[in-house]
């Protein structure tokens, strides 16, 4: 399997645009995590997905933030509009569901956002 | 709520040990991992134990368990310069589906 995959690696923009980050879990994986890093806040959750469901989107930062998982495969993570300060590297994780709470999460490589 | 907390940073010898401490809160935990960061990369698993264990050793890691004081640690033997990394811990709750929180992360320095 190749892992998690995301795309893209490294974007830039500048404020007010829009941007779309993408993220194909492992197959078979039924748990899907979008988490952000910075220097200042560390690993942040902002969203988990069950089988393509929403469970917890407490972390989202704000409305401008959203985030789909259309089917198994695929999710996207959306700014709009994009702030300086939305500048991170973008994780996205799977996993498989656990009856034990054991839980290995498999991580992406990240996508380095930088917004102008 | 859950806390994991960590020191920001560690800085060993090529040859020595490092032990990187961790604390949590939430008494309900019921895994703890470490998970290692390289430069550039996404967090990787890198070992972990489960709550009604004290210690567990593979190859140059050991974690130790302190379920009282709610303390993790983490010992790498002969520390090298691939180790230089940031190091995750985390834990994992019986009820809370297949969440984990996170540390801050622990910057290990290996300097040769």
């Amino acid at each position: 399997d190749a892992g998690v995959i995301q795309s893209p690696r490294h974007e830039v923009t500048e404020m007010g645009q829009e941007v779309t980050l993408r993220c194909k879990p492992i197959s078979g994986h039924d748990y899907l995590f979008w988490y952000r890093q910075t220097m200042m806040r560390g690993l942040e959750l902002l969203i988990y997905f069950n089988n393509n469901v929403p469970i917890d989107d407490s972390g989202m930062p704000e409305d401008r933030f959203s985030a789909k998982m259309p089917n198994a495969s695929f999710s996207t993570l959306k700014i709009q509009p994009s702030e300086p300060r939305d500048s991170a590297v973008y994780f996205c994780a799977s996993s498989l569901p656990t009856g034990g709470s054991y839980n290995e999460q498999f991580f992406g490589p990240g996508t380095r956002l930088t917004v102008l | 709520g859950e806390d994991v907390e960590q020191s920001l940073f560690l800085s060993v010898r090529e040859g020595d040990s490092s032990v990187i401490n961790c604390t949590y809160t939430d008494s309900s935990s019921t895994y703890l991992y470490w998970y290692k960061q390289e430069p550039g990369a996404g967090l990787q698993l890198l070992t972990y134990i489960f709550s009604n264990m004290d210690m567990k050793q593979d190859q140059r890691l050991t974690v130790l368990l302190n379920k009282k004081d709610k303390h993790l640690s983490l010992r790498i033997a002969d520390t090298q310069t691939g180790d230089s990394a940031i190091y995750f811990c985390a834990e994992s709750i019986g009820n809370a589906g297949n969440m984990l929180t996170f540390g801050g992360g622990t910057r290990l320095m290996v300097k040769p």
